[in-house]
């Protein structure tokens, strides 16, 4: 299996608390990608950081990308009780078939 | 409206029935998918449609089919429901020229 790995699988912090979640993948790839879900729902893209970027930020998001190692880092900062969801990184390995390889994601929660 | 939708939202079988999952899109993506999503394990993908007549197998596409009946509609069906086929499905789609996924809202499916 190509699927990558999250760590940690559960994390839980207060309001106000940053939260990093750290994403491992096999293969090259052409970007990679975080996905939001709240429970029990669809996934909701967040951000996007390509093979040839090292770091994105997106409002409180900040994405680092270390092809090197083959990891990815996800920060939220100042968390929110809202923020509680699970949090997937998917990996693009490009070429015609246009695919996304999901990992097992992290569950985030937040406590007011 | 929702630009990703998926009928039934919830659904219970038993062993050996012949099932359809259906999703419908009004984003005109040329590209839908289909997941599936077990505990821990996160989203494994089972069939990908590029176009009407372009239909590939995923990671795990036994005990699968799949109809690509229009741009706008790409239904799942399993032909002989089996117990450890109960998940969440979801349906997702991309256009050509977009990099991420836009998913359903979810099937819950139980086989009994």
């Amino acid at each position: 299996s190509q699927q990558g790995e999250e760590d940690p699988q559960a994390l839980s912090i207060q309001e106000g608390e940053n939260a990093t979640m750290n994403c491992s993948y096999k293969t090259s790839i052409n970007n990679l990608q975080w996905y939001r879900q709240n429970s029990g729902r669809g996934l909701v893209h967040l951000i996007l950081i390509r093979s040839n970027e090292r770091e994105k930020h997106s409002g409180r998001l900040r994405v680092t990308l270390d092809t090197s190692k083959k990891s990815s880092s996800l920060l939220i900062t100042a968390s929110r009780a809202a923020d509680t969801a699970s949090y997937f990184c998917a990996q693009n390995s490009g070429g015609s078939n246009y695919k996304l390889t999901f990992g097992k994601g992290t569950l985030l929660t937040v406590n007011p | 409206d929702a630009d990703v939708t998926q009928t039934p939202r919830n659904r219970i079988t038993k062993t050996g029935k012949r099932i359809m999952l259906e999703c419908s899109q009004t984003k005109g993506h040329d590209r839908m998918y289909w997941y599936r999503q077990d505990p821990g394990l996160g989203l494994r993908l089972i069939y990908y449609s590029f176009d009407v007549k372009d239909i590939n197998k995923g990671e795990i596409s036994d005990g699968y089919s799949v109809s690509r009946q229009a741009q706008a509609k790409f239904s799942l069906s399993l032909e002989s429901a089996i117990p450890n086929q109960t998940a969440l499905y979801f349906c997702a789609t991309k256009g050509a020229d977009e990099e991420t996924q836009y998913f359903g809202p979810g099937t819950r499916l139980l086989v009994l």
